[in-house]
């Protein structure tokens, strides 16, 4: 089945630590996009992708980190350097259909203790 | 830029009851809508989207949405709400630059027995 997974469902870290989250697409999309989602804030967009070896901010980059190495994957790095880094994080992609339709991941919670 | 409005935070209802969810968006170009839902610890899930044609677009599990370009308005309706429709739910909208998707701020549906 194709889909877009996410790994680990749920990661604790300890403060000042580096984490890695994975993104992995098996539907051909070329675009993929990084979203933190709070309590009553909806969704924030972090970094997307729109092509391999590119990649742009979104609202809320600082203290994060990606790469787009390979189309079908599009690893999130959370650095010591974000201040308040526990949220859930969904990763979604889309195709080149035009109209912009994101399907997304099944996100995983992130615990900085 | 665009944005997406969606006005409270939270709806209640009755099963067997009408749902209506509003949605308004500001966007100075042609815009594409959608309705997300997403259950607890879970990735959002589309619901429904406007493109272009038709503007009363059916989507899964009964719900439905009428696009009304005078009223700038995408709100989402189900005749008959069901305890699994228990749910947050976003409207997004895109259509701008760089394929990125708009969200509002999500609304959190009840439904009591």
């Amino acid at each position: 089945d194709g889909g877009i997974t996410q790994s680990p469902k749920y990661l604790f870290r300890k403060e000042g630590q580096n984490v890695t989250l994975s993104c992995e697409q098996n539907l051909n999309h070329d675009a993929m996009y990084w979203y933190r989602q709070d309590p009553g804030q909806g969704l924030r967009l972090i970094y997307y992708s729109q092509i391999v070896n590119d990649f742009q901010k979104g609202d809320i980059a600082e203290g994060y980190s990606v790469s787009r190495e390979k189309k079908e994957s599009f690893p999130l790095t959370v650095t010591s350097a974000q201040k308040n880094p526990t949220a859930f994080y969904l990763c979604a992609s889309s195709n080149s259909d035009g109209t912009d339709t994101q399907y997304f991941g099944p996100g995983t919670r992130l615990t900085v203790l | 830029a665009q944005s997406v409005t969606q006005l409270g935070s939270h709806v209640s209802v009755s099963e067997g009851a009408l749902v209506l969810l509003r949605c308004n968006y500001s966007s100075s170009v042609p815009p594409y809508l959608f309705w997300y839902v997403q259950y607890p610890n879970q990735g959002l899930q589309l619901l429904l989207k406007y493109t272009t044609g038709a503007t009363l677009v059916k989507g899964i599990n009964g719900f439905e949405a009428e696009f009304k370009k005078s009223e700038t308005s995408f709100h989402l309706t189900k005749p008959s709400a069901h305890m699994s429709d228990a749910a947050e739910y976003f409207c997004a909208a895109g259509g701008g630059a760089n394929s990125k998707l708009t969200f509002g701020k999500g609304i959190t549906l009840s439904v009591r027995p």
